[in-house]
């Protein structure tokens, strides 16, 4: 099974501040991997899909970067709405697995 | 606009059994793969299974093969879950989630709620 490592477990940030949470796959992937974002007691919404893709919809201070072993999800300017917890999926295989999630609060 | 409505959760006793069913509408449901997706209370989110989209293709997370079976009704727009020999650790929102040809989940339902309790 593919191990999904992310980091870090949580982070407190500010309006405006820009964010960095990375994902490392215990073996290759190539782009299969995407970034969801869940509030608490919501579903999860999907950033980002084929590593880099971002949905319609979704705003253009979300990106996603990597392939291979790799990934990071950046958010360029952290706005109040973004105060959740992030989580990456691997789905270059089953069984399709999740890091651990990355809960972003206010500093 | 497409929704996924689940339903079937509730309160069980360990041993039990469950069938949770996903409604859904505002898509072509026979051309999608269907996933099933569990948040236990405080955690993490964890992948449960997959079908694809005729229902010839399933996969299984190794912590409910052989207790869980997934199903599809297309005529219908249905997915469904049969839950067997549920244990304490199967408690979690299930989510019901669509996903393209070998993508990911795009959009999700709201979950339902199983807990597996004495």
């Amino acid at each position: 099974d593919i191990q999904m490592t992310q980091s870090p477990s949580s982070l407190s940030a500010s309006v405006g501040d820009r964010v960095t949470i990375t994902c490392r796959a215990s073996q290759g992937i190539r782009s299969d991997l995407a970034w969801y974002q869940q509030k608490p007691g919501k579903a999860p919404k999907r950033l980002i899909y084929s590593a880099s893709s971002l949905p319609s919809g979704v705003p253009s201070r979300f990106s996603g970067s990597g392939s291979g072993t790799q990934f990071t999800l950046t958010i360029s300017s952290l706005q109040p709405e973004d105060f959740a917890t992030y989580y990456c999926l691997q789905y270059n295989s089953y069984p399709w697995t999740f890091g651990q999630g990355t809960k972003v609060d206010i500093k | 606009e497409v929704q996924l409505v689940e339903s079937g959760g509730g309160l069980v006793k360990p041993g039990g059994s469950l069938r949770l069913s996903c409604a859904a509408s505002g898509f072509t449901f026979n051309i999608y793969n269907m996933n099933w997706v569990r948040q236990a209370p405080g955690k993490g989110l964890e992948w449960v299974s997959s079908i694809t989209t005729s229902g010839s293709f399933t996969y299984y997370a190794d912590s409910v093969k052989g207790r869980f079976t997934i199903s599809r009704d297309n005529a219908k727009n249905s997915l469904y879950l049969q839950m067997n020999s549920l244990r304490a650790e199967d408690t979690a929102v299930y989510y019901c989630a669509r996903a393209g040809s070998w993508g990911p989940p795009d959009y999700w339902g709201q979950g339902t709620l199983v807990t597996v309790s004495s």
